[in-house]
């Protein structure tokens, strides 16, 4: 069965430092992956996903993941934190039945120092 | 202009009343979904629909009922609400290239 994996449900990190989340997934198949932000009280907000082609790809607010099949992993990163990213991040897979649905991991929380 | 919108987007009600919450997406998507996030945030899905037809019924009571009118409307009816339906419901549609999009959430209150 598919299957996502946020090993960090906490993170810290000081305004300004580099940011790393971590996801790995099971999955038989070339896998759609995402990654979804949810601030305070508001709904989920996508990212950026990779479905094919170039391994490292780009999304909005300046995150950027890389897609690694022997490492089974889709990790998020973003080169300088400001104090707006503090948030709740989710990575996603795509079922494997044409329903589309998602296979969440249990999100991290994303805490930013001043 | 909201492409996946619900509500309400609070609603605190006493157990075993009746609520609904309605969703509408003007994205042109044919499939849409319910997704629950419980109070430790994980996110699982409940229903979907592709046109109006229910596609996904995941293991939910059967209190929950889900109802589609047309492709772009999927309304949540909940019976009998119990304290352990107090969460965070995200209603969602997909485009045919396979991305999902979420509404701003519900977030129901029982007491």
């Amino acid at each position: 069965a598919q299957s996502v994996t946020q090993p960090d449900i906490h993170i810290t990190v000081s305004e300004g430092a580099s940011l790393e989340l971590r996801c790995n997934y099971s999955y038989g198949a070339t896998p759609y992956l995402f990654w979804y932000v949810q601030s305070p009280g508001q709904g989920l907000q996508l990212l950026l996903k990779y479905f094919s082609g170039d391994t490292l790809v780009q999304g909005i607010k300046g995150f950027e993941a890389e897609f690694k099949r022997s490492q089974s992993s889709f990790n998020l990163r973003k080169p300088s934190v400001h104090w707006s990213d503090a948030a709740e991040y989710f990575c996603a897979v795509k079922g494997s039945s044409n329903t589309g649905k998602l296979i969440f991991g249990q999100g991290t929380t994303l805490q930013v120092k001043p | 202009d909201t492409a996946v919108s619900q509500t309400p987007k609070y609603l605190v009600t006493q157990m075993g009343n009746d609520k609904s919450i309605k969703c509408e997406q003007n994205l042109g998507h044919d499939t849409m979904y319910w997704y629950k996030q419980d109070s430790k945030k994980f996110l699982k899905i409940m229903f979907s629909y592709n046109n109006k037809e229910l596609i996904i019924n995941e293991t939910v009571p059967n209190r929950f009922s889900p109802k589609s009118p047309d492709k772009a409307h999927l309304n949540l009816h909940i019976n009998s609400l119990e304290l352990g339906d107090s969460a965070v419901y995200f209603c969602a549609s997909r485009e045919t290239a396979d991305t999902i999009y979420f509404g701003e959430g519900s977030w129901l209150t029982v007491v």
